[in-house]
């Protein structure tokens, strides 16, 4: 079993709603990160929070804001989105996000599969 | 830049066949991490293993194996004996010794058919 979740499982939201996807690990982690996840195709990053701290923002528009509460949640608040950002949205941890410590193996959640109508 | 290729971009195999995944990178770091994840239709990633660019010795986990050769760049994984339950996609993945970012390839789907 996943030692990363993620709520929920499945969502549907209008362009005008806010919503938002939360992650939790349970590895006593101190990375986090994002990915967006298109049909067929490889997961791309987002973001990176390492220590609690927004490392890594690749160039991700405004309607996806992260957040990170503490060292366990990692959540991402979405406004206004575009049909175009329907993916599956997935979390992961790593002992560490540092440049010093790349060996690190990221696990994933399971992922919120996200619908923009 | 760091690149990884997948060649293969659908496998299809009957049950109890072996089947090797092809992954090739290209990196000009002389310290890098290799990987393999595993996705299955549920949508999660599935760490299967890490190999070092200084560990050149192959890994077998159960019927999965692992061939990691620098000279030729490749770090391909073969599944001997394969079941119904190893249909997934299967992404090959690079971190270079400074980069913080995962440079996946494209992913092969396999299937496996009783």
């Amino acid at each position: 079993d996943t030692e990363v979740t993620q709520t929920p499982k499945h969502l549907v939201m209008g362009m005008t709603n806010k919503k938002s996807l939360k992650c939790e690990q349970h590895m006593g982690h101190r990375a986090m990160y994002w990915y967006k996840q298109k049909a067929k195709k490889p997961p791309e990053l987002m973001f990176v929070y390492s220590y609690e701290k927004l490392s890594i923002n690749e160039s991700v528009p405004s309607r996806f804001s992260p957040e990170c509460p503490n060292s366990s949640l990692l959540n991402l608040h979405l406004h206004a989105l575009q049909p175009e950002d329907s993916a599956l949205y997935l979390c992961a941890s790593s002992q560490d996000a540092s440049g010093s410590n790349p060996s690190y193996e990221q696990y994933f959640g399971p992922g919120t599969r996200l619908t923009v109508t | 830049a760091q690149k990884v290729t997948q060649a293969q971009t659908e496998i299809s195999v009957v049950e109890k066949e072996d089947v090797t995944l092809d992954c090739v990178y290209e990196t000009r770091d002389t310290t890098y991490y290799l990987f393999w994840y595993k996705q299955p239709p549920s949508g999660e990633l599935v760490f299967l293993i890490r190999r070092n660019s200084f560990d050149e010795q192959n890994e077998i986990s159960g019927r999965y194996s692992w061939n990691f050769q620098k000279s030729t760049s490749s770090f391909n994984f073969t599944i001997t004996a394969s079941q119904v339950v190893d249909s997934a996609v299967y992404f090959c993945a690079l971190r270079g010794g400074s980069n913080y970012k995962l440079t996946f390839g494209k992913g092969t789907l396999l299937t496996v058919n009783p």
